[in-house]
């Protein structure tokens, strides 16, 4: 079985600040790299992918990869309450096989 | 069109009923999927179809039983499930089996 670790969390951020999660994986065969936010009750949503080492910036969300030390990270930078879900970070496994961590809890308070 | 639709949202169901979930999708996607998640646990991979054919089983119980009529629709047949098996059903779809997951908004399923 292929491991996907997160901090379950909560992870609780004042309105406007950083908030900054992280995923490490077991398989340093691993190709690809998905971000995704769950609200309760509701189907997970993509918000980022990344496949290569860096930097990877779309809008208020930035994914930070780095295979060598095999870790995955998402910044939420301006962090709303809206942003209040459970984030669950995934990874692509042999090109057909998607394994999820258990994800993390983030608390954005007003 | 980027939906994936599931219907029903809501299922409660006896151990002794036969039921069918279902998921459509019209992206032109070649990979779907079905995943199962229990409160509070990531989903977890059931089945896999690419092309239409299953190419991944992940030692699913045979009281689920997936099926794949054409590239755009994707079935779940349930039959004798346990109270266990109350979860979130989630179907999802890709271009291809290495290209990034898209959900449907999931099947609250309750075996009673």
């Amino acid at each position: 079985q292929k491991e996907v670790e997160q901090n379950s969390g909560p992870l609780s951020v004042p309105e406007g600040a950083i908030a900054s999660l992280n995923c490490t994986y077991s398989d340093r065969g691993s190709q690809s790299f998905f971000w995704y936010r769950q609200y309760s009750g509701k189907s997970p949503e993509l918000i980022m992918s990344i496949y290569s080492n860096g930097d990877k910036e779309d809008g208020r969300f930035t994914a930070q990869l780095n295979k060598a030390s095999q870790y995955v990270s998402l910044l939420i930078r301006d962090s709303q309450p809206s942003d209040s879900a459970t984030y669950l970070c995934a990874v692509l496994y042999n090109f057909n096989k998607f394994y999820f961590g258990s994800g993390t809890k983030l608390n954005v308070k007003p | 069109d980027t939906e994936v639709t599931q219907t029903p949202k809501h299922l409660v169901m006896g151990m002794t009923n036969k039921k069918s979930l279902k998921c459509e999708q019209h992206m032109g996607h070649r990979a779907m999927y079905w995943y199962k998640q229990k409160a509070k646990k990531p989903p977890e991979l059931m089945f896999v179809y690419s092309y239409e054919k299953l190419s991944i089983n992940e030692s699913v119980p045979s009281r689920f039983s997936p099926e794949c009529p054409n590239s755009s629709l994707l079935n779940l047949h349930l039959h004798a499930l346990q109270p266990e098996d109350s979860a979130l059903y989630l179907c999802a779809s890709s271009q291809s089996t290495n290209e990034k997951l898209f959900f449907g908004s999931g099947t609250q399923l309750s075996v009673l």
